[in-house]
């Protein structure tokens, strides 16, 4: 089935040593999200790829990169986590076509937890 | 005023009753609407899209209302199942990509 793959599902990571997220897809889908969900909150952008071109969220803290290699994949860099960082970090992805009426709907990955010890 | 803005709830409904929400969004220019669910520890799943013209998915009704900019929810004969948070997600502005959640509203359905 197509889907999208999001690895690790958790991952533990000490307090400023760098972690990498990684976010797969078999849909073919133009557009490709990070998002930053924390308990009881919705999830929140952190920045998505239109094709190669990066939009990054004004409020994304200079801690979180990412890195679109190529259609199908998309990395989440974070350089140096801290305590406040430990959340569920969800890939998502849709088909943006020509005009916002067009949209498709996202299809989310599984999500990565992130631990911060 | 942000963006998207939803009722947190919880809404506690007992089996079989019919519950709606809503959700405002601020830009007169958004063009896509979606009502996604999220149960707990999980990740988002696509419940329905909204159409201009509203549309029904079997217990699950969408409405759109872009002179008042905001979107509803209707859900018939609930079910235990129903128990979720429920995400409105709205593109934000004549953007193709850019693409916000609402806070949720949680649903818990009682016996």
């Amino acid at each position: 089935d197509a889907m999208v793959i999001q690895n690790p599902r958790y991952q533990v990571t000490q307090f400023g040593k760098p972690v990498t997220l990684s976010c797969s897809q078999t849909l073919n889908h133009n557009v490709m999200y990070w998002y930053q969900q924390k308990s009881s909150q919705a999830p929140k952008l952190l920045f998505h790829y239109y094709d190669k071109d990066f939009n990054n969220e004004a409020d994304t803290p200079d801690n979180f990169q990412s890195r679109r290699p190529n259609t199908s994949f998309c990395f989440l860099d974070i350089r140096s986590p801290g305590l406040g960082d430990a959340a569920m970090y969800l890939c998502a992805t849709s088909r943006a076509g020509q005009g916002a009426s067009s949209n498709q709907p996202q299809h989310f990955g599984d999500g990565t937890r992130l631990s911060i010890l | 005023r942000k963006e998207v803005e939803q009722d947190p709830g919880p809404f506690n409904v007992p089996e079989g009753a019919t519950v709606a929400f809503n959700c405002t969004y601020s830009n007169s220019a958004s063009q896509s609407f979606f009502w996604y669910r999220q149960d707990c520890r999980k990740e988002p799943k696509l419940l329905m899209s909204v159409y201009s013209s509203g549309n029904e998915d079997g217990r699950f009704t969408a409405q759109l209302n872009r002179a008042s900019q905001y979107i509803s929810l209707l859900i018939r004969d609930s079910k235990l199942s129903d128990s979720a948070t429920y995400l409105c997600v709205v593109n934000i502005g004549s953007s193709a990509s850019k693409i916000i959640f609402g806070s949720g509203t949680r649903l818990s359905i009682r016996p």
